[in-house]
């Protein structure tokens, strides 16, 4: 079975300064096809998740260019560009083949 | 635009059973699995099942495995979520999710409070 990790678990930051998650995995996340199913997923307080990338790089409908996903293999990388106070709340690495499977998740709060 | 909206929130017993519905609009309900995950406070989301609205077929984690039962009615683009024998530790949100290789849109989801 599959487990993630992430880090940091919380990260304050300055708005307007970029910011960094890093999701870990125990083994290759790349499937039979080829492709590399990790998605990250942000949730802000009082909300559902809601989808930002897939498929490691591929950011979902609507997700502003400040957010980015990389990474191959076990080691994948979230990137926010220049932090907004609407980006405050916990994100999680996904693993979506089954079974579904998240991270820890990462607290992202304004200093 | 793609919606999912989920049953209000309920107080059980323990011992009681749960059902929740998830209602799909703006897709052709019939192409895209549903996902049903879980959140406890301050926890990460749990996958708890998955079901294939085309065909019925299901899967479960094998942590629920013989509490829940996730069904569809394709007439009313509506999915259920059934837990039964609630214990406290059940105390949760309860999120449904479309699977486009992988959950893409959530709905708001269930607050389900278990307390005596």
């Amino acid at each position: 079975e599959i487990v993630l990790t992430q880090t940091p678990l919380s990260s304050p930051v300055t708005l307007g300064q970029p910011a960094s998650i890093s999701c870990r995995s125990s083994q290759s996340l790349v499937y039979s096809d080829g492709n590399t199913y990790l998605s990250w997923l942000q949730q802000r307080p009082g909300q559902p998740p809601r989808l930002l990338i897939y498929q490691v790089s591929n950011r979902f409908s609507g997700v502003p260019d400040r957010f980015s996903g990389s990474g191959a293999g076990t080691d994948f990388t979230l990137e926010i560009s220049r932090v907004e106070p609407e980006d405050v709340g916990v994100y999680y690495c996904m693993y979506i083949i089954h079974p579904l499977t998240f991270g820890p998740g990462t607290r992202v709060d304004i200093k | 635009q793609v919606q999912l909206v989920q049953s209000g929130a309920e107080v059980k017993t323990p011992g009681a059973s749960l059902k929740a519905s998830c209602k799909a609009s703006g897709y052709s309900f019939t192409t895209y699995a549903i996902y049903w995950v879980r959140q406890a406070p301050g926890q990460r989301p749990e996958w708890m099942g998955r079901i294939n609205t085309a065909n019925g077929d299901t899967k479960y984690s094998q942590k629920f495995q013989g509490r829940v039962t996730i069904t569809r009615d394709t007439s009313a683009n509506t999915v259920y979520m059934e837990l039964s024998s609630l214990k406290f530790e059940d105390t949760a949100i309860y999120y449904c999710a479309r699977d486009d290789w992988g959950p893409d849109y959530w709905g708001q989801g269930t607050l389900v409070t278990v307390s005596s």
